[in-house]
């Protein structure tokens, strides 16, 4: 059973520095969500796919976030000119029918110094 | 903002029922009830989901008030993996809008040897 996949798993940069991650949802999912969570709060939305289509964008992706699903499979999140304030758990999310039932990765957790 | 309210801590024996309640007053006719568990250094994993008809899975059973104004979720015989995070969420899933999760604090459910 192949789930959702992320990578890196862990990442230190400096600030100031550009980051990406990746997701791999599972294959035949057309739906895939970034969240972002931070210690002792629940997942935010930041951004929603359905395919290859960005439908929607939360407020708190700002213009130093873009990300991209080119193909409608795997999808990255690029952050650029880090701030210590990206310093977060970024968690992928794909679904298909059903919404409301996402399949969450194991998260890629930034830490900026 | 959430529109639901948990506590924000809950305490089991192992081998005993945990019930865990959520309050959501402001529920709309069209949306669902979903709770979610997010266990430390992991993704969240879908629990189960429901209407207005009380729900059973292998997991948990996800009992509705008849106005909808709260539930609970019933895990029937906690165990120590099932600590982790709560998360009690509500949407739709149908509809022109495109769904998201909005997650709250969640409430921690500690399991107790």
């Amino acid at each position: 059973d192949t789930g959702v996949s992320q990578n890196p798993r862990h990442k230190i940069t400096k600030r100031g520095q550009n980051v990406t991650f990746r997701c791999d949802p599972i294959s035949e999912h057309n739906r895939l969500y970034w969240y972002r969570q931070t210690l002792g709060q629940g997942p935010e939305f930041l951004t929603y796919f359905q395919n290859e289509a960005q439908l929607e964008k939360s407020r708190l992706l700002s213009d130093r976030f873009s990300a991209e699903r080119p193909k409608g499979s795997f999808s990255t999140l690029e952050i650029q000119r880090t701030e210590q304030g990206d310093s977060a758990m970024y968690l992928c999310a794909s679904s298909f029918r059903d919404r409301g039932r996402e399949y969450f990765g194991p998260g890629t957790r930034l830490t900026v110094t | 903002d959430a529109k639901t309210t948990q506590p924000p801590s809950m305490d089991c024996a192992e081998g005993r029922a945990a019930n865990l309640p959520c309050n959501h007053s402001t529920i709309s006719g069209n949306e669902y009830v979903y709770w979610y568990r997010q266990i430390h250094s992991q993704g969240p994993q879908y629990i189960i989901h429901g209407l207005k008809n009380n729900e059973t899975n292998e997991m948990a059973s996800l009992i509705i008030t008849e106005d909808r104004k709260s539930s609970t979720l019933i895990l029937p015989h906690a165990t120590l993996r099932d600590t982790a995070v709560y998360y009690c969420i509500v949407g739709a899933i149908s509809g022109g809008s495109n769904y998201k999760l909005t997650f709250g604090k969640g409430t921690l459910l500690t399991v107790n040897p």
